[in-house]
């Protein structure tokens, strides 16, 4: 069974720097792709980047390139979504995705819950 | 970057009514559209890929049409468990991959 199972929520000042993970299982991890969605308080969902973990070719949609940094472990299963410097408005719900092929995101992760608040 | 505009924002229909929801490209994207449903407090669940094609284990009442830039989502007898926000989503090149606004649908 494929899952993608994320670590907890996390509370942090603006200005820290903060890493998620997100640890697939039941697949071949360096096979497929796996990517970001953001979803901000009572918000829609927005597509952040994604990942090959084989090679580590990364894409980043134009609204979130230089904002934050994914990396994959292909060694422990696992990808990474990391801020340098967080601000208030990165607050948000952010959840992992494994596309099938393209953007088609059969697998979802459970969410992890950002909060960023002095 | 390809924009959706996808409507109603929100709708109230009454079960077993015929709820449709349309999602615009701002161009040509084929059938590079994906349709997810995203019940409170949960991550989202793909229902339709490529347009029209439901995903296995996806009940049939649940329906996708179009291509180019015009393309509509069908439930063609709401139920209560329907309850949800349904978004689209265009995969057309990649990075620039977009969702919808996103359409609440509720329980009249």
């Amino acid at each position: 069974e494929v899952q993608l199972v994320q670590s907890g929520a996390e509370v942090k000042k603006p200005g820290e720097s903060l890493k998620i993970s997100c640890k697939g299982s039941g697949y071949s991890f360096t096979s497929y792709w796996i990517g970001w969605v953001r979803q901000m308080p009572g918000k829609g969902l927005e597509w952040m980047g994604i990942i090959y973990p084989g090679d580590s070719d990364t894409r980043y949609s134009p609204s979130f390139q230089g904002q934050v940094t994914i990396s994959a472990d292909k060694s422990i299963s696992t990808a990474y979504l990391q801020w340098s410097s967080l601000k208030a408005s990165d607050t948000a719900m952010y959840y992992c995705v494994r596309p099938r092929v393209g953007a088609t995101f059969d697998y979802w992760g459970q969410g992890t819950l950002v909060t960023v608040s002095s | 970057d390809i924009q959706m505009t996808q409507s109603p924002s929100s709708l109230s229909a009454s079960v077993g009514d015929r709820v449709t929801i349309t999602c615009q490209a701002s161009q040509d994207i084929s059938n590079y559209l994906n349709w997810y449903q995203q019940k409170p407090g949960k991550a989202p669940k793909l229902l339709i890929y490529d347009a029209s094609n439901l995903e296995t284990g996806v009940p049939s009442r649940f329906s996708g049409s179009g291509s180019g830039t015009d393309f509509t989502f069908t439930i063609s007898s709401l139920q209560p468990e329907d309850i949800a926000t349904y978004y689209c989503q265009q995969y057309d090149n990649l990075p620039s991959w977009t969702f919808g606004q996103g359409t609440k649908v509720e329980i009249k």
